[in-house]
């Protein structure tokens, strides 16, 4: 079975500085994606960034980017220049073909002004 | 474009009644997914629903079931409600048959549902 492990259960970050989140996973299969969600105090999960298994090039959407290392099975989230709106939870996730997500525990993320 | 919508927001029901959620897709979206979260647990996969037919069910007792209708639609009900079932419920949609990563699921705001 897959699981997926955040460590880090809160943190917090100055505004404009830079954060890493970490997410190490457990599977067999060799296909399969990550996410990392955000869900702010709306509750809307707001997907941030998704990586493919098997590309070897990490992720990157603007102020996000992923460092992904397979043979660790390790996806961590790396938040540049924090803004006060990246307050939320994040969720690092797990999928494989179907749309069964495997969530990790979250991490709460306070950035401060 | 319309987002995932759920109905109700938020819901207080009694222990031993039954409840029913219900999930909007997006349209022309044909696969529906639940989840549970609560702060114990995180975010629990329920089942999931591509036309009409049951494609994942995750480890939750027989007390939950679900059901998808033509119009994609999806219902998730709840019986003999238990104060440990008092969580947000998810449910998430998304278009394509089996998922590649760029078909992103998208999530509604919940359930909030409080059992006393």
């Amino acid at each position: 079975a897959q699981t997926v492990t955040q460590s880090q259960p809160e943190m917090s970050v100055q505004e404009a500085e830079t954060v890493t989140l970490s997410c190490t996973y457990d599977t067999s299969e060799s296909n399969y994606y990550l996410f990392w969600y955000k869900q702010p105090p709306s509750r809307q999960m707001i997907l941030v960034i998704r990586q493919e298994a098997y590309k070897q090039q990490n992720a990157t959407e603007n102020r996000f980017s992923v460092n992904f290392q397979k043979a660790a099975k390790s996806f961590s989230l790396k938040i540049s220049d924090s803004q006060l709106g990246d307050t939320a939870m994040y969720f690092c996730a797990f999928r494989s073909g179907t749309y069964k997500y495997i969530f990790g525990t979250g991490t709460r993320l306070k950035v401060l002004a | 474009k319309a987002g995932v919508t759920q109905t109700p927001r938020y819901l207080i029901k009694t222990r031993g009644q039954q409840v029913t959620l219900s999930c909007s897709p997006i349209s022309g979206h044909r696969s529906v997914s639940w989840y549970q979260q609560t702060p114990g647990q995180g975010l629990q996969f329920l089942f999931e629903y591509f036309s009409e037919t049951q494609r994942n069910k995750g480890n939750f007792p027989g007390r939950f079931s679900g059901r998808q209708f033509s119009n994609s639609r999806s219902e998730m009900n709840v019986s003999t409600l238990e104060l440990g079932d008092s969580a947000l419920y998810l449910c998430a949609s998304s278009g394509r048959d089996r998922g590649r990563v760029g078909d992103e699921a998208f999530f509604g705001q919940g359930t909030r549902l409080t059992v006393v």
